[in-house]
């Protein structure tokens, strides 16, 4: 079964500190795209960022960046700087590549920020 | 330009009853998704679609129907509500040919009493 792991349910950052968030799946493909969404207390999920798998350069987005660990299966995700606006629900999901249709998730990791 | 958009997005049910929860977007997607959020549990596939008049079963299906007669339009609808299906309801949806990410509903909050 494809999964996604989130191995850490709570985390919490000092404002203007460093954070990183662990992912690891589970597929036998190799070709899929992986993703963190982020999810604030308005319920809204918002796309943080994208990585294709194919790509060997790491994905990054201002603050956020990814360590994106092929073979490892692994797919972290850092907030640098954080600020108190990046509390929130993280989720990492993969889809495959070309003829997939489901996006998996993992659980979840709740981050909070520290004044 | 809406995206995705959920009705109604709270809802008290009694135990027995039937609602069902609609899902539009205007970005001409072909895929469309329903999740439900529990605490601890991510977000769990209910049901999806890939394109007008067609739908499929996820993780968790029972309890659970849909209809999509309409590109633009998913429904979700409870037969006989159970205090399990206590949740927050997310829609999805997004292009058959693309990177794959999913564009989101603000959630539906249900509450089976």
């Amino acid at each position: 079964a494809q999964t996604v792991t989130q191995s850490q349910p709570e985390m919490s950052v000092q404002e203007a500190e460093t954070v990183t968030l662990s992912c690891t799946y589970d597929t036998s493909e190799s070709d899929y795209y992986l993703f963190w969404y982020k999810q604030p207390p308005s319920r809204q999920m918002i796309l943080v960022i994208r990585q294709e798998a194919y790509k060997q350069q790491n994905a990054t987005e201002n603050r956020f960046s990814v360590n994106f660990q092929k073979a490892a299966k692994s797919f972290s995700l850092k907030i640098s700087d954080s600020q108190l606006g990046d509390a929130a629900m993280y989720f990492c999901a993969y889809i495959l590549q070309g003829g997939s249709e489901k996006l998996v998730f993992g659980k979840g990791t709740k981050l909070t920020v520290n004044p | 330009n809406a995206g995705v958009t959920q009705t109604p997005k709270f809802r008290v049910l009694k135990t027995g009853q039937s609602m069902t929860l609609l899902c539009a977007q205007d970005m001409n997607h072909e895929y469309m998704y329903w999740y439900r959020q529990d605490p601890g549990m991510g977000l769990r596939l209910i049901h999806y679609s890939v394109g007008e008049g067609t739908t499929a079963k996820g993780e968790v299906p029972d309890g659970y129907n849909v209809s999509r007669l309409k590109k633009q339009n998913f429904l979700l609808g409870l037969e006989s509500a159970a205090p399990s299906q206590t949740s927050v309801y997310f829609c999805a949806s997004r292009w058959r040919t693309y990177t794959g990410e999913l564009f989101f509903g603000e959630g539906s909050r249900l509450t089976v009493l």
